[in-house]
């Protein structure tokens, strides 16, 4: 069974970095892609983005120019950098896996991760 | 962006109830949309794929219909253990959810 485990502070201050790592076990890296996703208090879920098996990245537009996913697959990892960050980015912070059905591109979300609150505040 | 608004944003039903959820794209996304459940402080479940795809292991109740810009999702009989959010999901550029239905008892 998959099993999707982040880590990182749950606190960060305002203009500073948020940083969380995905720890996967029981199920290869490969050929899935690795997203993180993110939940405002009481609202809705919003993708942050991808990293691919093969290190290709994909980032939401309205994130991209402050969001880098990096892989490191000999630990089965995968981090989230969010930089500068403000009161807005405080959120449920969830990994989940992507996969497919048959077209081989990032379809939909089967394993996710605990979510980790992280809160923006100095 | 593709915009997905889900209708109604909560509802009460009784236990063997039938619910229905809609959920519409703001332009053509052919059968490119997932159903997930979320219970409150867990992570969210996929349980349709590709608009009428059932998840193996998750109960028959649940289905999912829709092609282009019109989706529903339906509990045929609605549980106790179905108090949830679900959310409708489009992956046919980017991916995007919907603003999520709550589902009481």
């Amino acid at each position: 069974q998959v099993q999707l485990q982040p880590s990182g502070p749950g606190l960060v201050k305002p203009s500073e970095t948020l940083s969380l790592t995905c720890t996967v076990s029981g199920g290869s890296i490969s050929p899935h892609y690795w997203n993180w996703i993110r939940q405002p208090p009481g609202k809705g879920l919003e993708w942050i983005g991808y990293i691919y098996y093969t290190g290709t990245t994909y980032y939401n537009p309205s994130l991209k120019s402050r969001v880098t996913i990096s892989l490191d697959t000999s630990k089965n990892q995968f981090s989230l950098k969010l930089n500068s960050v403000t009161a807005a980015d405080t959120a449920v912070y969830y990994c989940a896996r992507g996969s497919s059905s048959y077209s081989g591109s990032c379809e939909y979300f089967d394993y996710w991760g605990l979510g980790t609150l992280v809160t923006v505040s100095s | 962006d593709i915009q997905m608004t889900q209708s109604p944003s909560s509802l009460s039903a009784s236990v063997g109830d039938r619910v229905t959820i809609t959920c519409r794209a703001s332009r053509d996304i052919s059968n490119y949309l997932n159903w997930y459940q979320q219970k409150p402080g867990k992570a969210p479940n996929l349980l349709i794929y590709d608009a009428s795809n059932l998840k193996t292991g998750v109960p028959s109740r649940f289905s999912g219909s829709g092609s282009g810009t019109d989706f529903t999702f339906t509990i045929s009989s609605l549980q106790p253990e179905d108090v949830a959010t679900y959310y409708c999901q489009q992956y046919d550029n980017f991916w995007t959810f919907g603003q999520g239905t709550k589902v009481e008892i």
